[in-house]
């Protein structure tokens, strides 16, 4: 099974602190995306990030990849308490087929 | 841009009844996928249509769940009969070629 891990499995920080969590998975990828998950509701995309990249931005966050350590880790910088959510690392490979590790829990307290 | 639509958003039933959820996805999305999110964990895959072919489902339990997608569009989950260790979310998802993929709202399903 290709299924990312996720660490740490719960995260609790203050508000304008920086929340850095890690994907690791066992073989080859295509790509690596990160989503978040809110309490009780669907999965928004946050970033993808090809094979071929090692690192990403996109507003507060940044995601880098390192392909042989097989690992990849979001950063969220200057957190707020809208970002209190689960985060999900989803292991690309195949034909659009991903596979989804078992989160991070975030909290954001303000 | 419309997103993903799913219904019916809660359903509760009682073991060993069958229940069908609806997804209809983002127009033009030719990939389609359904999860299951068991509480505290991350979303599994059961199955990923192309167009209205079948690409994966290799972790769909098939003695007792059945997909479609009819003219490559909407999609339908079926479990007959339901168990208990069905309680879970489903979550339906659309990607075109470019490999992001968007989330419908979920339907929660509580056997009991």
């Amino acid at each position: 099974s290709q299924q990312g891990e996720e660490d740490p499995q719960a995260l609790s920080i203050q508000e304008g602190e920086n929340a850095t969590m890690n994907c690791s998975y066992k073989t080859s990828i295509n790509n690596l995306q990160w989503y978040r998950q809110n309490s009780g509701r669907g999965l928004v995309h946050l970033i993808l990030i090809r094979s071929n990249e090692r690192e990403k931005h996109s507003g507060r966050l940044r995601v880098t990849l390192d392909t042989s350590k097989k690992s990849s880790s979001l950063l969220i910088t200057a957190s707020r308490a809208a970002d209190t959510a689960s985060y999900f690392c989803a292991i690309g490979s195949g034909t659009y087929k991903y596979i989804f590790g078992t989160g991070t829990r975030l909290k954001v307290l303000a | 841009e419309a997103g993903v639509a799913q219904s019916p958003r809660y359903k509760i039933i009682e073991k060993r009844q069958s229940v069908a959820f609806w997804c209809n996805p983002i127009s033009g999305h030719a990939t389609l996928y359904w999860y299951q999110q068991i509480l505290g964990q991350g979303p599994k895959l059961l199955i990923q249509f192309q167009n209205n072919g079948v690409v994966d489902d290799s972790q769909l339990p098939k003695d007792r769940f059945s997909a479609e997608r009819l003219k490559g569009v909407d999609s339908t989950l079926k479990i007959q009969p339901a168990k208990l260790e069905d309680s879970a979310v489903y979550l339906c998802a659309s990607s075109s070629l470019a490999d992001t993929q968007y989330f419908g709202p979920g339907t929660r399903l509580t056997v009991l």
